[in-house]
């Protein structure tokens, strides 16, 4: 079973509609990675979560980490046609460089 | 500020056939590894290396040979293409071993046939 759940796997959403994606982990959690990756494009980081309770926001996007669960969520507001694209939760369970990875979440917006 | 550089960007090989996919980072980081991405698979690791002269394996080597001479590049080598190394590969690189992202160059599509 994957160490680093994330749902749900697809969602399609109608544009301006908020949506949440969530990354749960199975392992201690050090740090919390999002990433977002459009079609044939390379993986673009979003945000890094270090502390339990920690929220963090860029344009209509906010991550925050919820310690006590080993969960992250990543939610969108008023969702634009922008927003689609593939998106990764990455996690540091250990100091030894590696991270573990989620499946990612494909993100569709309807017009 | 070009961060992690791969090249190329699309590659079509034969069975048998070898290659080098280049990667080269301008960050100074210690840290730099190469994933596959599948479908349905998500990103599995290749190959690591924490600093120059030291490699590792990671969750899928078989195939692939890595080597880091300097702090800079990191090549990924495909010894004998086979088909089920058709895949995108990425190149990351990142400056600790935990609380620093990894940065991520654009990707090369590798086509065997």
């Amino acid at each position: 079973s994957q160490e680093l759940e994330q749902s749900p796997q697809s969602l399609i959403v109608q544009e301006g509609k908020n949506l949440t994606i969530n990354c749960t982990s199975s392992k201690t959690l050090y740090g919390l990675y999002w990433y977002k990756q459009k079609y044939g494009e390379g993986l673009i980081f979003l945000m890094m979560l270090q502390k339990g309770g920690e929220e963090k926001s860029h344009e209509k996007i906010t991550a925050k980490l919820d310690e006590k669960k080993q969960q992250s969520s990543l939610h969108i507001t008023a969702s634009q046609p922008s927003h689609a694209g593939i998106y990764l939760c990455g996690a540091d369970v250990d100091s030894n460089y590696q991270l573990i990875w989620g499946a990612g979440t494909k993100l569709i917006i309807k017009p | 500020n070009a961060g992690v550089t791969q090249t190329p960007k699309f590659q079509v090989l034969k069975t048998g056939q070898s290659m080098t996919l280049q990667c080269a980072q301008d960050m100074n980081h210690e840290y730099m590894s190469w994933y596959r991405q599948d479908p349905g698979m998500g990103l599995r690791l290749i190959h690591y290396s924490v600093g120059a002269g030291i490699t590792d394996q990671g969750e899928v080597p078989n195939g692939y040979n890595v080597s880091r001479s300097t702090t800079e590049d990191f090549p990924l080598r495909l010894l004998s293409a086979a088909p089920s190394q058709t895949s995108v590969y990425f190149c990351a690189s990142r400056s600790d071993s935990y609380n620093s992202p990894l940065h991520f160059g654009n990707g090369t599509r590798l086509t065997v046939t």
